[in-house]
């Protein structure tokens, strides 16, 4: 397993403002990925991370919209640009340690107003 | 059609009872299953997984996976109050770490 922290927990943001949200890991993990849990809906993959090289966003996302970091191997960052009351959710980050086990993250709640 | 469905509920039973919680999914592709449990307020909290068809046992919980059908189970007896959260299943292909989500299943023990 691993232990995972994200800062902010939580935020509250106005609209076309920008949020940078944290992801740091207890250990050196490969494969670090981000996901959106809105409300009734599933648990959605943003995109996966991987370090010394370009992230991999998933249908739907782009990376104007939501530059993801991963300058090393505990540690990756997700922003939510110009953000709208759409963006409210809560964002998720997740590890792989091994074969199919993803741990996550507390999560960052955030509201845009 | 959802890739994996599953029912949101939510469902309520005494403690001590018997819970059978499902997912039902499309994609014959999926291999690999698991169940996460989510506290409120929480982030997802990886329970078990298993590949292909079969059961799997852990303490109170099994997890069943019938290919055939393209459902998955997921039981706990004895269920206990501090089994009340929401329950969500993922799975995955072979050769992917991409998980595919259901919607999640609040269950409530009432003590």
């Amino acid at each position: 397993s691993a232990v995972i922290s994200q800062k902010p927990s939580r935020d509250i943001c106005q609209r076309g403002t920008s949020l940078t949200i944290q992801c740091q890991v207890d250990s050196q993990v490969t494969m670090m990925f981000w996901y959106r849990q809105q409300p009734g809906q599933s648990l959605t993959l943003i995109a996966t991370a991987n370090q010394g090289s370009e992230a991999t966003y998933e249908s739907g996302f782009v990376i104007d919209k939501f530059p993801i970091s991963r300058p090393n191997l505990t540690f990756s960052t997700l922003t939510v640009s110009n953000m709208s009351p759409e963006d409210s959710s809560i964002y998720l980050c997740s590890v792989l340690t091994g074969p199919y086990e993803q741990y996550f993250g507390p999560g960052t709640r955030l509201t845009v107003t | 059609q959802k890739e994996v469905e599953q029912d949101p509920g939510p469902l309520s039973v005494p403690e001590g009872a018997i819970v059978s919680l499902n997912c039902t999914y499309s994609n014959s592709a999926f291999q690999y299953f698991m169940w996460y449990r989510q506290y409120s307020r929480k982030g997802p909290e990886l329970l078990m997984y298993t590949y292909s068809s079969g059961n799997k046992e852990d303490g109170r919980f099994t997890a069943q996976v019938d290919k055939s059908s393209k459902y998955i189970s997921l039981f706990i007896r004895d269920s206990q109050p501090s089994d009340s959260a929401t329950y969500l299943c993922a799975m995955a292909q072979g050769g992917s770490e991409k998980l595919v989500f259901g919607k999640g299943m609040k269950l409530t023990v009432n003590p």
